[in-house]
């Protein structure tokens, strides 16, 4: 099975902070990689797709790079209501594997 | 407007079954692949099954030979029969459009315990 690993596990950040995510896969993976949002309670949410496209409605402050093994999320201008876990999925052979997440919280 | 409304869940003894469904409007089931992902209270994501347009199913390793997908297609509707259940399948489980789910039902509570 492919390994995520995520960076880091959690991350106190404040209003209109740039903040990165960092979701790393135990071998290549192409551009086979998700990235999805989860507030507590509430279903995940898919943010990116592609590694780097964004869906379709989700604002334009949240970017998806990279290829291969190191991928990254980026939330240009921290919003509160971008407070919430992220999870990384590959879906490039199976099984999928999500990473084990990253909480934001406010500063 | 896509939607997905999983239904089903509850308490259940270990070794007992259960068949989640998920009912889907704004799309056509059998043209798309479904998935399950469950999460267990307080912890992370983890896939668990998925079915193709064509038909072919895959599953995780942790519940092949227990867990089965199907659909019907006349109801539009995506089930997870689950069986011989386990006090470590005890989540939350979604049922997602697409493999990597653009679209997420709000989930269905399963408790295994005596």
């Amino acid at each position: 099975d492919i390994q995520m690993t995520q960076s880091p596990s959690s991350l106190s950040a404040s209003v209109g902070d740039r903040v990165t995510i960092t979701c790393r896969a135990s071998q290549g993976i192409r551009n086979d990689l998700g990235w999805y949002q989860q507030k507590p309670g509430k279903a995940p949410k898919r943010l990116i797709y592609a590694a780097s496209s964004l869906q379709s409605g989700v604002p334009s402050r949240f970017s998806g790079s990279g290829s291969g093994t190191e991928f990254t999320l980026t939330i240009s201008s921290l919003q509160p209501e971008d407070f919430a876990t992220y999870y990384c999925l590959q879906h490039n052979s199976y099984p999928p594997t999500f990473g084990p997440g990253t909480k934001v919280d406010i500063k | 407007e896509v939607q997905l409304v999983e239904s089903g869940g509850g308490l259940v003894q270990p070794g007992g079954s259960l068949r989640l469904s998920c009912a889907a409007s704004g799309f056509t089931v059998s043209s798309n692949y479904m998935s399950w992902v469950r999460q267990a209270p307080g912890k992370g994501l983890e896939w668990v099954s998925v079915i193709y347009s064509g038909g072919s199913t895959y599953y995780a390793d942790s519940v092949k030979g227990r867990f089965t997908i199907s659909r019907d297609n006349s109801k539009n509707t995506l089930y997870l029969q689950m069986n011989s259940l386990r006090a470590e399948d005890t989540a939350v489980y979604y049922c997602a459009r697409g493999m990597i789910g653009d679209y997420w039902g709000q989930g269905t509570l399963v408790t295994v315990s005596s």
